[in-house]
C-alpha cells in the first residue's frame, strides 16, 4: 500500500543554517503531497503541498519539489530560525483514495540561537 | 482566518467508559476527517465522513468506535468502551472537497485522551 518515510530525527541546527528533511513515497498513481508541521503544544498546520510532478510549493521560506522520477518531496529551508522549531510531517493523499493522508512518522527540527 | 476547533484539548477517563470528543469543522466545508497519533508513532487515519455517512475507515475504526454530526456545526467521535491503547492525540480535519483527491485537509489542534 501507500506509504510515506521520512528521515529520522532529532534534527539540531543552528539559527541560519540550511535545512533538509528528506521525505520519499511509496504510491500507486498520482498523489498529492504535502508537508505539515506541529509547533509544541499545536494541531497540525499545512506548510506547503504540491499536486503534480514537478511542482514546486513553497510558504514562509521552506520549500519542496514534488520529484515523481526519485519519488521524493524533500523539504529546504535556507536559513532556519529559532521559531522554526516544531515536529515536520510529510504525508501523501493518494490519487485513488477517498480522501485520508497517510502520513510519514515526523522528524523534530530544533533550532538553536 | 476560519479554522477548526476541538474540545476538550485534554481528557482523561478510566477504562471502560465511554467518550466523546468533540469538533467544530470550517463552516463551509463537506468533508471531515478524524486522525490519531499514539505518542512517538504516525498520525493515522481513522476515518472520513462526508453528506452524513460514513466515506472510508480504517482497520482502527472499529465497532467501539462511532462518529456522528449531530447538528449543522459538530463532528463528534464516540468511543464507546475505551481501553488503555486508545491513549493517542485525536485530530480533527475537514476539507471542502474530497474524493477529487486533491484538497488540502485543515486540522484541529487535537484532543489529548488518557485512558487510565
Amino acid at each position: 500500500g501507500d506509504s510515506v518515510t521520512q528521515m529520522e530525527g532529532p534534527v539540531t541546527l543552528s539559527e541560519e543554517a540550511f535545512l533538509t528533511i528528506n521525505c520519499t513515497y511509496t504510491a500507486t498513481g498520482y498523489p498529492s503531497l504535502f508537508w505539515y508541521v506541529q509547533y509544541p503544544g499545536e494541531g497540525l498546520q499545512l506548510l506547503l503541498k504540491a499536486t503534480k510532478a514537478d511542482d514546486k510549493g513553497s510558504n514562509k521560506g521552506f520549500e519542496a519539489t514534488y520529484r515523481k522520477e526519485t519519488t521524493s518531496f524533500h523539504l529546504e529551508k535556507g536559513s532556519v530560525q529559532v521559531s522554526d522549531s516544531a515536529v515536520y510531517f510529510c504525508a501523501l493523499l493518494g490519487g485513488g483514495s477517498q480522501g485520508n493522508l497517510i502520513f510519514g512518522k515526523g522528524t523534530k527540527l530544533s533550532v538553536k540561537p | 482566518e476560519p479554522e477548526v476547533t476541538q474540545t476538550p484539548s485534554h481528557q482523561v477517563t478510566q477504562m471502560g467508559q465511554e467518550v466523546i470528543l468533540r469538533c467544530v469543522p470550517i463552516s463551509n466545508h463537506l468533508y471531515f476527517y478524524w486522525y490519531r497519533q499514539i505518542l512517538g508513532q504516525k498520525v493515522e487515519f481513522l476515518v472520513s465522513f462526508y453528506n452524513n455517512e460514513i466515506s472510508e475507515k480504517s482497520e482502527i475504526f472499529d465497532d467501539q468506535f462511532s462518529v456522528e454530526r449531530p447538528d449543522g456545526s459538530n463532528f463528534t467521535l464516540k468511543i464507546r468502551s475505551t481501553k488503555l491503547e486508545d491513549s493517542a492525540m485525536y485530530f480533527c480535519a475537514s476539507s471542502e472537497y474530497g474524493l477529487a483527491g486533491q484538497e488540502t485537509q485543515y486540522f484541529g489542534p487535537g484532543t489529548r485522551l488518557l485512558v487510565l
